[in-house]
């Protein structure tokens, strides 16, 4: 069974730290999402990896196959960066469906 | 840029009755997906829909459950016999490939 752990389940910051939210997952996968959600409750896909680095403004995601561990970076945080921060992987066996973890709330006090 | 709608935003309904959630994934977008949140939980798989049948389910997904793609541009769930449980936000997905695209998703509230 695949499960996907994040840690930490919450974090509260003061605006401008650096933020590091973890992914570790049990199965060997094909790509994992970084994903974020809102209070209204709306998705929003942040990056999609399958192995390496992506950056995109403030945002930093990197991925360790071996380790089967991936982190989400963010940059000189914001408070309209609070939300909530999931990860989620596709296994290498079945189809593309998404397999989720449980979220990191964070919240950027200003 | 393409996105994934749904509709409506908000469904209340009482248990028992039947209700139909809609979602129009990205035109070339061939892999569709609904996954639901019970609040305060994770988000769950529910069902892959590709090549107009179900391509996995998961054990939700019994035989309360269904999914069709009527036409070209919609995807719909169907629960027959709705019960409180079943009050949850659902989302659908589309894919090309990996990368899956999120709609905005419906609250469902069951009474």
């Amino acid at each position: 069974k695949n499960e996907v752990e994040q840690s930490p389940q919450n974090l509260t910051a003061q605006e401008g730290e650096f933020i590091t939210i973890n992914c570790s997952y049990s199965v060997g996968i094909s790509a994992l999402h970084w994903l974020q959600q809102h209070p209204g409750g709306g998705i929003v896909s942040l990056f999609m990896l399958s192995s390496g680095k992506k950056k995109h403004g403030r945002l930093i995601a990197t991925i360790n196959i071996q380790e089967k561990h991936s982190s989400l970076h963010i940059t000189a945080s914001h408070p309209r960066d609070s939300a909530v921060y999931i990860c989620a992987v596709i296994s290498n066996f079945g189809n593309e469906k998404l397999t989720f973890g449980t979220g990191t709330r964070l919240t950027i006090i200003p | 840029e393409p996105e994934v709608t749904q509709t409506p935003s908000h469904q209340v309904t009482q248990m028992g009755q039947e209700v139909i959630l809609r979602c129009v994934p990205i035109s070339n977008h061939l892999y569709f997906y609904w996954y639901r949140q019970i609040l305060g939980q994770k988000v769950e798989f529910l069902v892959s829909f590709y090549n107009n049948e179900i391509s996995e389910k998961s054990e939700i997904f019994d035989d309360q459950f269904s999914v069709e793609r009527p036409d070209g541009s919609n995807f719909t769930l169907k629960i027959r016999s709705t019960k409180l449980e079943d009050s949850a936000m659902y989302f659908c997905a589309s894919s090309a490939m990996y990368e899956q695209y999120f709609g905005p998703g419906t609250r469902l509230t069951v009474t």
